[in-house]
Order: structure tokens, then sequence, then C-alpha cells
């Protein structure tokens, strides 16, 4: 079974630019989560999705949204870049919300110019 | 919300010894893995261990619930074990993870 996949792995934007990142899970899975790592904060909870609702958000400003599609795939779009926004942005999966193991993809790394 | 520490935050050792890596949680859970990051970033699951003992290889893990702990137990540790190692806890219904700092891994030849 294939893994969880993101694309893109690696991108370069300006302040100021919005960015959107996209997750394919592991087939079957519904659920799926977003995390941001950076050296000073670690690794950050963002949101959670399951079928097309998000269910869970952490503590990021608006500018940071996502949505999930009918086939559970789930993109993420962060707005009005800042150079604090530079990290990597990993995506995770599971089954079912709250149950069982959570599944990372390789991450994109975001950096911000 | 949930505090999760892992210690010691650096370990260096010399292929072949043992080491312990220890995570400490504040609240009852009802998920907690163990991670390993690649140096490429990515987060390989080691262990779902919300209680109990578990053994993959060289690798084993315990999580003692009732006393908000679990222990990553390497044996002849190998190079390729270098890294950071995580724990993450969910609590029951929590709909996320909750990470420790990590826990930096060297292992010299």
């Amino acid at each position: 079974k294939a893994g969880v996949t993101q694309t893109p792995r690696y991108l370069i934007k300006t302040r100021g630019q919005q960015v959107t990142l996209s997750c394919s899970p592991i087939s079957g899975h519904r659920s799926v989560s977003w995390y941001q790592q950076t050296p000073g904060q670690g690794l950050q909870f963002l949101f959670e999705y399951f079928s097309e609702t998000q269910r869970n958000k952490g503590n990021f400003p608006g500018r940071f949204s996502g949505r999930q599609f009918s086939n559970s795939r789930s993109e993420m779009n962060v707005s009005t870049l800042e150079l604090g926004d530079s990290a990597l942005y990993l995506c995770a999966s599971r089954l079912l919300p709250s149950q069982g193991t959570q599944y990372f993809g390789p991450g994109t790394r975001l950096l911000v110019l | 919300g949930i505090q999760v520490e892992q210690s010691p935050p650096d370990l260096i050792l010399q292929e072949g010894a043992n080491s312990t890596l220890r995570c400490n949680f504040s609240d009852s859970v009802n998920n907690l893995q163990w991670f390993h990051q690649n140096p490429w970033g990515q987060l390989i699951n080691l262990f779902y261990i919300p209680s109990g003992t578990k053994q993959n290889g060289r690798l084993s893990a315990t999580t003692v619930a009732t006393e908000r702990y679990s222990l990553l137990y390497i044996s002849s540790s190998q190079t390729t074990d270098s890294g950071v190692y995580f724990c993450a806890v969910e609590r029951a219904a929590g709909n996320k993870l909750t990470f420790g700092g990590g826990t930096r891994v060297l292992v010299k030849p």
C-alpha cells in the first residue's frame, strides 16, 4: 500500500505570497492532519479533517486554512506569507480520528524569502 | 493542554552501546507513538504504544500509562540509529498529537 504523499516537496516563496500544499492519504484512510515543524517551536498541530469537515484546529492565525475533498485528499493554504512561516509542513493520515496510528508523509519544506 | 517532556535532549553513543530514552506526559492519553525522524525530515513510525511493552528488532518500548511515562530502548546501537526521536501523545477525542521536544541521538562508529 502506498504511503502518504505530499506535493510539492520543496517550495520557495516571497513574503506576501500565498501557497497551497497537497496531501494524499494512505488508501482507505479518511482522517488527515497537518503539522508544522520549526527549529524554535518544534512540531505543532495545525488542523485535522475527516469527512470533509475540520474537526480540530491548532493555535495558528487565520492565514492558515485547509480543506479536504471527497476522496480524502487534503490541501492546506497559507496566505500573506511571513518569514516565520518557513518550516517543514507534515501531513499525516489514519483510518479514523482519535483512533490508531498516524502515518506521516515526507513533508513539504517551505522557505519564505 | 497536555505537556510532553523528553529526556535527555541529546545523546551520544558509541556503536554497539545500549540506551534508554524517556517520555513523560502530564495527563491521561489514549494514544502514544514513538517516531524516528530521518535526515530528510520524514517521521518514521516506531511504535504505537498507549500501554504495555512492544519489541521490534533492536528497539523496544514500554508505556506505564498509570504513571504517565514511556521508555524507548535502543540496544546494540548502529550508526543508522542516529537522528531525532520523538514521542507524541493524544488525549481521548483529542484529534491531535502533541509532540515532545525530541531526543537527538548520535551514534559514533
